[in-house]
């Protein structure tokens, strides 16, 4: 079981391009997250979703969307990349909420 | 706004050295879990607690659930080494919908 994959590992973007990240987990997990990670702040929730065809807002949605078509994927989208979106993003999933979540290796984001 | 304060933010001892990190808020959680967090590597769970009062041991670390669930600590005896790394609380409740609120982390380096 690879767990959760996501991908890229690293992208380096403009102000104003947009990119999508993909998240994969194996484990048939119903909840998928998606955090954005700043030094000293922890971790912050983007998006996430209670299962396949839904999604919900977090703490910090502005500037994101995110689509969870098919059970395992969850891709995160930034249509017009700003630079307080430089960020390292981390997607997790879990089999409930308040579960264990399981983690991504996570994507250093750099927008100029 | 639930709020998970985490202290210190930053912790340097030398190996042998015991060391305690807390956890604290003002609400009352459902359960709270510890991760460790290492460089470039997303979060990985080490414990949940779940009954006010309730202590759990993990080989050198032992992990406390405060009596009225608004807080918890984490004690490492005899660091080494290899417990360096970002450790991280987070805390579900009815009122942040049941999902996790994150603290800011403490980082923690131990020096041989």
């Amino acid at each position: 079981n690879a767990g959760v994959t996501q991908t890229p590992k690293f992208r380096v973007l403009k102000t104003g391009q947009s990119m999508t990240l993909l998240c994969a987990q194996d484990m048939n997990h119903e909840y998928m997250y998606w955090y954005r990670q700043d030094p000293g702040m922890g971790l912050r929730l983007i998006h996430y979703s209670v299962g396949e065809g839904t999604t919900a807002k977090g703490e910090v949605p502005d500037g994101y969307n995110v689509s969870r078509l098919k059970k395992q994927n969850f891709l995160l989208g930034l249509e017009s990349a700003a630079p307080s979106q430089t960020s390292v993003y981390f997607c997790a999933s879990s089999y409930h909420t308040l579960n264990e979540q399981f983690f991504g290796p996570g994507t250093r984001l750099t927008v100029l | 706004t639930q709020l998970l304060e985490q202290s210190p933010q930053f912790l340097s001892i030398q190996e042998g050295e015991n060391l305690t990190v807390y956890c604290n808020s003002s609400s009352v959680f459902s359960s709270l879990q510890w991760y460790r967090q290492e460089p470039g590597e997303g979060p990985v769970l080490l414990v949940t607690v779940v009954t006010g009062g309730e202590v759990k041991k993990l080989k050198r670390l032992t992990f406390q659930f405060g009596d009225a669930r608004k807080d918890s600590s984490l004690h490492i005896t005899a660091a080494q080494t290899g417990d360096t790394g970002l450790y991280l609380c987070a805390g579900g409740a009815r009122d942040s919908n049941y999902q996790l609120i994150w603290g800011a982390g403490t980082k923690l380096i131990i020096k041989p």
